[in-house]
């Protein structure tokens, strides 16, 4: 069965600062990989995907992801970080059926 | 509708009550799923529907969890006898065709439960 480890619980960030948050993904064959962000009150909003060919993906609010197989990682990444990117944010592993293994989420807080 | 929605928002149930939760998924969508999202923790599978037919139950923690779809559109997910362990957090989210692993899900906000 395919899992998924988010290391960081917790990142603080400088509005205007790069983020990056890490993913580490568990899984035999190629994975479906996705991330997606949950602000307080909301619902999971899908931020990008990852299926197969180009490995550096762009998805929806300037973020942007890149598979690297050798190490087994998705992390996502945003140049500039706007106070709303305040949030939660989750990565998720399928094996290319219906269901979606998640990890435990890393919390982003943006300081002034 | 414009979204997934989910009711109550908020439930609170004593232990040993039954609960039922609504969720009304996008019109028109093929496919519904229940996540449970313990505090602390990512969204859990639970079950999984095309149309009206359960096609997966296997995420269900015990058998006083319950699901159903029966016309193929709302779904209930309801839960007997509750224990102070099924509070969490209830995700319902739909998608539009058959669910092969690349379509995007669209989640409600889910309902939060909480037993006392």
């Amino acid at each position: 069965a395919q899992s998924v480890t988010q290391p960081d619980i917790h990142i603080t960030v400088s509005e205007g600062a790069s983020l990056e948050l890490r993913c580490n993904y568990s899984y035999g064959a190629t994975p479906y990989l996705f991330w997606y962000v949950q602000s307080p009150g909301q619902g999971l909003q899908l931020l990008l995907k990852y299926f197969s060919g180009d490995t550096l993906v762009q998805g929806i609010k300037g973020f942007e992801a890149e598979f690297k197989r050798s190490q087994s990682s998705f992390n996502l990444r945003k140049p500039s970080v706007h106070w709303s990117d305040a949030a939660e944010y989750f990565c998720a592993v399928g094996a290319g059926d219906y269901k979606l293994s998640f990890g435990a989420g890393t919390t982003v807080t943006v300081r002034a | 509708g414009a979204g997934v929605s989910q009711s109550p928002r908020y439930k609170v149930a004593k232990r040993g009550q039954d609960v039922a939760l609504r969720c009304d998924p996008i019109s028109g969508h093929v496919s519904l799923f229940w996540y449970q999202q313990a505090l602390g923790q990512g969204p859990e599978f639970l079950t999984y529907f095309q149309n009206e037919a359960q096609l997966d139950k296997s995420g269900l923690p015990s058998d006083r969890f319950f699901a159903e779809r029966p016309e193929g559109s709302v779904s209930t997910l309801k839960i007997q006898r509750t224990q102070q362990e099924d509070s969490a957090v209830y995700l319902c989210a739909s998608s539009l065709g058959w669910a092969a692993g690349n379509e995007k899900l669209f989640f409600g906000s889910g309902t939060q439960l909480s037993v006392l």
